[in-house]
């Protein structure tokens, strides 16, 4: 099917290693965070959130890590496999009805 | 648990025709949104529900957009007429309590 990673930025990264994929967010004032997984194809698929009184949090081969001063979240992938190939976008979730607000995406390619 | 379904999955317009698209939400969800996404870019967000309330369109172009979710459940979106630049994929989601979001496969429209 039709990526929707088209004109999106790439990291390639060969299998086994490690991934970090990174974020700027815009809004200080956003008290939770986020990070999808999306597949061709298919709709965003969540894989961690955290919130903004952490600087980290840890799940099964993935961490997620915020730095509130200058606003930048980024997604640690240990052991990157061939299925983690895929978008990644980050959210960010503010004001009094929760609006979440998606970042433009990173592509990983994960080359076995 | 079923997840979120929508329907259809692809749909091919003319320009100036008018089309409607379905969602179905987690049984329960209280929240559900409708985004859409462009090629090569992040969801973004038309319209929040709570139960069958709106409350945020700041970014639905009601001119031509329109959206209900008559009982709280189901609900469906709707552009007339559409226009070229409405090609794109429109997500739903939908939500328990505000947190995490579960995506349904998108429907994908394509404007000529």
């Amino acid at each position: 099917g039709e990526s929707v990673g088209l004109h999106l930025p790439t990291l390639s990264v060969q299998e086994g290693d490690n991934s970090i994929i990174n974020c700027a967010y815009s809004n200080s004032a956003s008290d939770y965070f986020i990070w999808y997984k999306q597949e061709s194809g298919k709709g965003p698929q969540f894989i961690i959130d955290i919130r903004s009184n952490m600087d980290k949090r840890q799940g099964q081969r993935v961490t997620v890590l915020l730095n509130k001063t200058v606003k930048h979240l980024s997604l640690q992938i240990a052991a990157t496999q061939p299925g983690d190939s895929a978008v990644y976008f980050c959210a960010e979730r503010s004001g009094g009805y929760q609006k979440v607000t998606f970042g433009t995406g990173t592509k990983l390619q994960v080359i076995p | 648990e079923a997840g979120v379904a929508q329907s259809p999955r692809y749909k091919i317009i003319e320009k100036r025709q008018s089309v409607a698209f379905w969602c179905n939400p987690i049984s329960g969800h209280a929240t559900l949104y409708w985004y859409q996404q462009i090629l090569g870019q992040g969801p973004k967000l038309l319209i929040q529900f709570q139960n069958n309330g709106v409350v945020d369109d700041s970014q639905l172009p009601k001119d031509r957009f329109s959206a209900e979710r008559l009982k709280g459940v189901d609900s469906t979106l709707k552009i007339q007429p559409a226009k070229l630049e409405d090609s794109a994929v429109y997500l739903c989601a939908s939500s328990p309590q505000g947190n995490e979001q579960f995506f349904g496969p998108g429907t994908r429209l394509t404007v000529l």
